[in-house]
């Protein structure tokens, strides 16, 4: 059973291009988190989606980012107009299910995101 | 405000000492916490967790402490091997939502 995969590992951006990071969950979940992690900074909660739903995106910036769960596909995070500050890497997590018990996230390898 | 922080930054410890890493919160309602370990260049891996209504819980190697009245969390890595150098976090989960909250990190050096 393959784990979270993460999409690229490594993305390069100029100051003002898009930049797509793909998720794809672990087989049978249906929950995918984001968080960003600045250098030696802990992860911080960007998005909670389930197929379909944007369930909690207290975490994301108001501005240039998004975040989409299809039906069928992966996860996708979008940053248009990058900027060098969006530099970070990118985790991704996914669950089973969500009940009001704690459910294990279990985390991709990350893409690195560098703006230059 | 939400905050779950680390007291020590960096720990250096001798094979096969023991290790504690520690951890603040300030949050009472939060009703999961966990330990994740993470190695360079990778995701974070999950270590244990605890619910808010026990005080203690063992893992192989591992046994996490959770006092409520101080708000402090600790891990504690038995005979730390080479291996265990990671950074390590404390996250919880606070209520309707299964939305982790992560601390700073505590990069765990062992010296062989």
């Amino acid at each position: 059973n393959a784990g979270v995969m993460q999409n690229p590992r490594h993305l390069v951006r100029r100051r003002g291009q898009e930049a797509r990071l793909r998720c794809s969950p672990m087989k049978g979940h249906s929950h995918v988190y984001w968080y960003r992690q600045l250098p030696e900074e802990g992860l911080k909660f960007m998005v909670y989606l389930q197929k379909e739903n944007i369930i909690d995106e207290s975490g994301m910036p108001k501005e240039r980012f998004s975040a989409e769960f299809p039906k069928e596909g992966p996860s996708i995070l979008r940053i248009q107009q990058v900027v060098r500050g969006d530099s970070a890497a990118y985790f991704c997590a996914s669950s089973t299910t969500w009940d009001y018990e704690y459910n294990e996230q279990f985390f991709g390898p990350g893409t690195r995101l560098t703006v230059l | 405000g939400e905050s779950v922080g680390l007291h020590l930054p960096t720990l250096s410890v001798q094979e096969g000492d023991n290790s504690i890493i520690n951890c603040a919160y300030s949050n009472s309602a939060s009703d999961y916490f966990i330990w994740y370990k993470q190695e360079s260049g990778k995701g974070p891996q999950f270590i244990i967790d605890i619910r808010s209504n026990m005080d203690k819980r063992q893992g192989q190697r591992v046994t996490v402490l959770l006092n409520k009245t101080v708000k402090h969390l600790s891990l504690q890595i038995a005979a730390t091997q080479p291996g265990d150098s990671a950074v390590y976090f404390c996250a919880e989960k606070r209520g309707a939502t299964n939305k982790l909250i992560f601390g700073t990190g505590t990069l765990l050096a062992v010296q062989p």
